[in-house]
């Protein structure tokens, strides 16, 4: 069963706007989150992450929100830049292992 | 680098074929992870390993599949007779002390086909 779940396949956005990313999760034993970009023929590279103890966390252009009542957090990307079109994937740690659960992936498009 | 290595890049095998995949992880790095990411999909995970030992191998699709990792550092993948099923890109991954505890590192991945 799929417990991370990125609904939205694909996005596009204007470069300078902001990009939102959305993440289900069903599992309530998820302590932790985090965001990888992943560029074709490459592995996924970190981005950011947030403890489910916290609502928000910043890092430069990214942002990611944590709203553990709806069990959804979301990756904003402001301004986006041509370089950010990459796939994302939104992750969890279960609290009592340590490996990731994936979403899917959502393809950002960064359009100039 | 300091980054986790993969090799090979690509495997191309015939159905029935064994195979091996290497994974060099961040040095100093004792948690390292198998995982599989099949064509529009999230990566899902495999083996973790927390030193020599495997620590959890729940995602192991079956016992076709083996991953060892006998001095702690390097791991090698294993899978026999293998099955057009196989087919997808082998991510592995490291994970560090510290501040970044519950990062994970990713390599770039095998890319395995079979015919």
């Amino acid at each position: 069963d799929q417990q991370v779940k990125q609904n939205s396949p694909s996005l596009s956005v204007q470069e300078g706007r902001i990009s939102i990313l959305n993440c289900d999760y069903t599992n309530s034993m998820f302590d932790y989150f985090l965001w990888y970009k992943k560029y074709p023929a490459e592995g996924p590279t970190f981005l950011i992450s947030i403890s489910s103890i916290k609502d928000k966390n910043e890092d430069g252009r990214f942002t990611v929100f944590l709203n553990k009542s709806a069990k959804h957090l979301s990756l904003h990307i402001v301004p986006s830049q041509p370089g950010d079109s990459a796939v994302y994937f939104c992750a969890a740690k279960h609290r009592n292992d340590y490996k990731l659960s994936f979403g899917a992936g959502t393809t950002v498009t960064v359009r100039a | 680098g300091a980054g986790v290595s993969q090799t090979p890049s690509n495997k191309v095998t015939e159905k029935g074929k064994y195979v091996e995949l290497r994974c060099d992880p961040i040095s100093g790095h004792t948690a390292l992870y198998w995982y599989r990411q099949s064509l529009g999909q999230g990566p899902e995970f495999l083996i973790y390993f927390q030193g020599t030992g495997a620590a959890d191998d729940s995602g192991l699709p079956n016992d076709r599949f083996f991953a060892v990792r006998p001095e702690g550092s390097v791991s090698t993948l294993k899978i026999q007779r293998t099955e057009r099923g196989d087919s997808a890109v082998y991510l592995c991954a490291s994970r560090g002390g510290g501040s970044s505890y519950n990062e994970q590192f990713f390599g770039p991945g095998t890319r395995l086909t079979v015919l």
